[in-house]
């Protein structure tokens, strides 16, 4: 079976230091990998996604930066953090199936890290 | 753009059956998932629907209606351990179909 792992489970960082948070999946291959954020009250919003190594979209322009060097890692980083900053960042995994009939790729989330930036 | 719109809470009681709603415009359709989130905790997958109707799974049901660009779903029996939110997302047809767009999530509060 497939599990996704993130670390850490929680950060407390001050404004301007760098950041790098990892998911890793197990369990499957070549994924679609995603990166969100939840702000207190607002909905999720994607960040970034990849389909492939080196691949990387980006949804959202911002200080954030990602990184996919392996098949089923994925590393999302900022050089300096700024207090808008603060969520809590979820990692997902899907992969594809169904066919071109009825395809569906359910993402699945990570635990998440909940990030304070002070 | 996508628009999803959901209430922002709702209060049911235990034993009781609950429905949210959730209605959406989007300029490309191709599924809607609905996502269960206890407070401090990751979402977790509860349904999905692609094709207009109902989708039945133990005491939850999600239902699609694309020309009405409305879905709902419908949680019976309600327990203590649903007192959670529940987010309806949309994905995109086309360019970027891997992409879901959240709604706010609806914080349902199951009491005794």
């Amino acid at each position: 079976s497939q599990t996704i792992h993130q670390w850490p489970a929680t950060l407390v960082q001050p404004v301007g230091s760098p950041l790098s948070l990892e998911c890793t999946v197990e369990g499957t291959s070549n994924p679609n990998l995603y990166w969100y954020r939840q702000a207190a009250g607002r909905g999720l919003q994607l960040l970034f996604y990849s389909v492939g190594i080196g691949q990387i979209s980006s949804e959202v322009p911002q200080n954030l930066s990602a990184s996919r060097p392996q098949d089923r890692q994925f590393i999302l980083s900022s050089k300096k953090l700024l207090l808008s900053d603060s969520g809590f960042y979820l990692c997902a995994w899907s992969v594809l199936f169904g066919g071109a009939a009825s395809p569906t790729d359910t993402q699945y989330f990570g635990p998440g890290t909940r990030l304070t930036v002070l | 753009g996508q628009n999803i719109d959901q209430p922002t809470e709702m209060t049911a009681t235990e034993g009781a059956i609950v429905q949210i709603n959730c209605t959406y415009q989007t300029s490309g359709f191709n599924g809607l998932f609905w996502y269960q989130q206890h407070a401090g905790e990751a979402p977790t997958f509860l349904s999905y629907n692609v094709l207009d109707g109902l989708e039945e799974k133990g005491r939850f049901s999600s239902f699609l209606s694309r020309s009405k660009g409305y879905s709902y779903l419908l949680l019976k029996e309600l327990q203590m351990k649903d007192s959670a939110s529940y987010l309806c997302a949309v994905r995109n047809s086309g360019a970027g179909s891997y992409q879901l767009t959240f709604g706010k999530g609806t914080k349902l509060s199951v009491i005794p």
